[in-house]
């Protein structure tokens, strides 16, 4: 159980595109999911809250124009990369929490490549 | 102070061997630690989930919270090669609105 989908695993894009990023809780219904940037050899940075139904919350330092996240249901949240750059280049990583649990399960995260 | 700090490695010991990973913080709020496993490219794999102090553990793993300390550990008896990734210790406090991350170790087990 408790399992995260999150597609694609690894895109490609040219600068000046828009990226989406699916995230979906295959088995259980996440009120609240997370995404996460992650670069090499480096801890995760949150990026930003998504509670279903409402805005996101973003992070200090994160622009939320660039960063488009959209909570429809209780199991998928997207992030829209708009306007790609070759600094948006990262990994990204999706989270899930359970309801009435405190765990978070993650994605498997997504490759981007900005050329 | 970062609130949660944990030594980045990298760690390097023979197949076999006892590996210990350890995490201080400094939020007394923090009830709920985790320990999550990454291996390159991939998202992070919860290992192990644990509320408040004492131990836990599962097969090769054990996991240790002491809050008086503020310090929570890690064991990986009987090391395999594919135990060789990131490790990761997570903290959160009740509301469990937001996970903290430690930097993550860096684990590497030799044949």
């Amino acid at each position: 159980g408790a399992v995260v989908s999150q597609h694609p695993s690894w895109v490609i894009c040219k600068s000046g595109t828009s990226v989406k990023i699916e995230c979906r809780s295959l088995d259980f219904q996440a009120t609240t999911m997370f995404w996460y940037r992650q670069f090499p050899k480096q801890s995760l940075m949150l990026m930003a809250t998504s509670n279903e139904g409402s805005k996101a919350t973003y992070e200090q330092g994160v622009e939320k124009d660039k960063f488009l996240i959209n909570h429809a249901s209780l199991t998928l949240s997207t992030l829209t990369v708009t306007s790609a750059h070759p600094e948006d280049s990262s990994f990204y990583i999706c989270s899930a929490v359970a309801v009435a649990k405190n765990i978070q399960y993650f994605g498997a995260g997504t490759r981007l490549s900005v050329l | 102070q970062k609130e949660v700090e944990q030594d980045p490695g990298p760690l390097s010991v023979p197949e076999g061997a006892i590996v210990s990973l350890n995490c201080t913080y400094s939020n007394s709020a923090f009830q709920y630690f985790m320990w999550y496993r990454q291996y390159s490219r991939k998202g992070p794999e919860l290992l192990m989930y644990t509320y408040s102090s004492g131990n836990k553990e599962d097969g090769r793993f054990t996991a240790q919270v002491d809050k008086s300390s503020k310090y929570i550990s890690l064991f990986i008896r009987d090391s395999q090669p594919s135990d060789s990734a990131t490790y990761l210790c997570a903290m959160s406090d009740s509301s469990a609105s937001k996970i903290i991350f430690g930097s993550g170790t860096r684990l590497s087990i030799r044949p």
